[in-house]
C-alpha cells in the first residue's frame, strides 16, 4: 500500500530555469494539496486541487507558480523562472474524499536549491 | 500573522518519561486539530488529532489534550522512547469556514529522548 510519492526528492536549479515536482497521491485518494516549507518555519498551505480542479490556490504566489493534477497521472507544481527565494521544501499530501477523513498524509518531499 | 504557535523550538527529557508538547492558536474558527511527527528529509508522518467537540484523545502512548476557552493543546507522550525524537508540528484548519482542508501550521518543536 503505497504512501504519496513525490519526485525528485532533491531538484537543482539555476536562476531562471523552470521546475517541474510531482506528486502522485496514495491509491483511493482523489485530492492533492501542495505545501513549502521555507528554513526554520511551518509548512505553508499553497494549494488545493482534485482531478482536473484547482479548488484553492490562495497560497499560491501570484506569479511563476502553477499547479494542476491532469485526469490520468500525477499532480505538477511547476515553477517558472526560479529565483533563490524558491528554495524550500515542498511537500505534497493526500486524502480521501470529503467527508471521511481531515487527515492529511504527507510524501516526502522535494527539496528544491536555486543556485 | 502566525495563527498556531509553538512557543518552544526544542524540548529534551529522559527515556520513560512524559513528553509534554505544547500548541498556542488564535484563530477562534479552528476547530480541528492535528500533531505530525517528522524526520530529518522525511515529509511529516499524521500522529493524532482532535475535533473541537472533544478535550482529550488517546492513542496508545499519545493523548491530545484541547482546552477550547485557553485557546491551548498539548500532546503529552508516556514514556518517551529514544525513536520518538523528531520534530513535532501542530496544525489546525476551520471546518466550518468551508476551507477545512487548508492546514495551518506552527513552526514545529524539536523532540530529543536521552537514553
Amino acid at each position: 500500500n503505497a504512501g504519496v510519492m513525490q519526485n525528485p526528492r532533491h531538484l537543482v536549479r539555476r536562476r531562471g530555469q523552470e521546475a517541474r515536482l510531482r506528486c502522485s497521491p496514495m491509491k483511493g485518494h482523489s485530492h492533492v494539496y501542495w505545501y513549502r516549507q521555507l528554513p526554520e518555519e511551518g509548512l505553508k498551505f499553497m494549494v488545493y486541487l482534485q482531478k482536473e480542479n484547482i479548488i484553492d490556490e490562495s497560497g499560491m504566489p501570484k506569479e511563476r507558480f502553477s499547479a494542476e493534477f491532469p485526469k490520468e497521472g500525477p499532480s505538477i507544481l511547476r515553477i517558472q523562472q526560479v529565483v533563490r527565494g524558491d528554495s524550500a521544501a515542498y511537500f505534497c499530501a493526500s486524502s480521501p474524499p470529503s467527508g471521511t477523513s481531515y487527515e492529511q498524509y504527507f510524501g516526502p518531499g522535494t527539496r528544491l536549491t536555486v543556485t | 500573522d502566525q495563527q498556531v504557535k509553538q512557543n518552544s523550538p526544542s524540548l529534551s527529557v529522559q527515556e520513560g518519561r512524559i513528553s509534554i508538547l505544547n500548541c498556542d492558536y488564535t484563530n477562534s474558527m479552528f476547530d480541528y486539530f492535528l500533531w505530525y511527527k517528522k524526520y530529518p528529509a522525511e515529509g511529516p508522518t499524521f500522529l493524532i488529532s482532535i475535533s473541537s467537540i472533544k478535550d482529550k484523545n488517546e492513542d496508545g502512548r499519545f493523548t491530545v489534550f484541547l482546552n477550547k476557552s485557553a485557546k491551548h493543546l498539548s500532546l503529552h507522550i508516556v514514556p518517551s522512547q529514544p525513536g520518538d525524537s523528531a520534530v513535532y508540528f501542530c496544525a489546525a484548519s476551520a471546518k466550518g469556514g468551508g476551507s477545512n482542508y487548508k492546514l495551518t501550521f506552527g513552526k514545529g518543536t524539536l523532540l530529543t529522548v536521552n537514553p
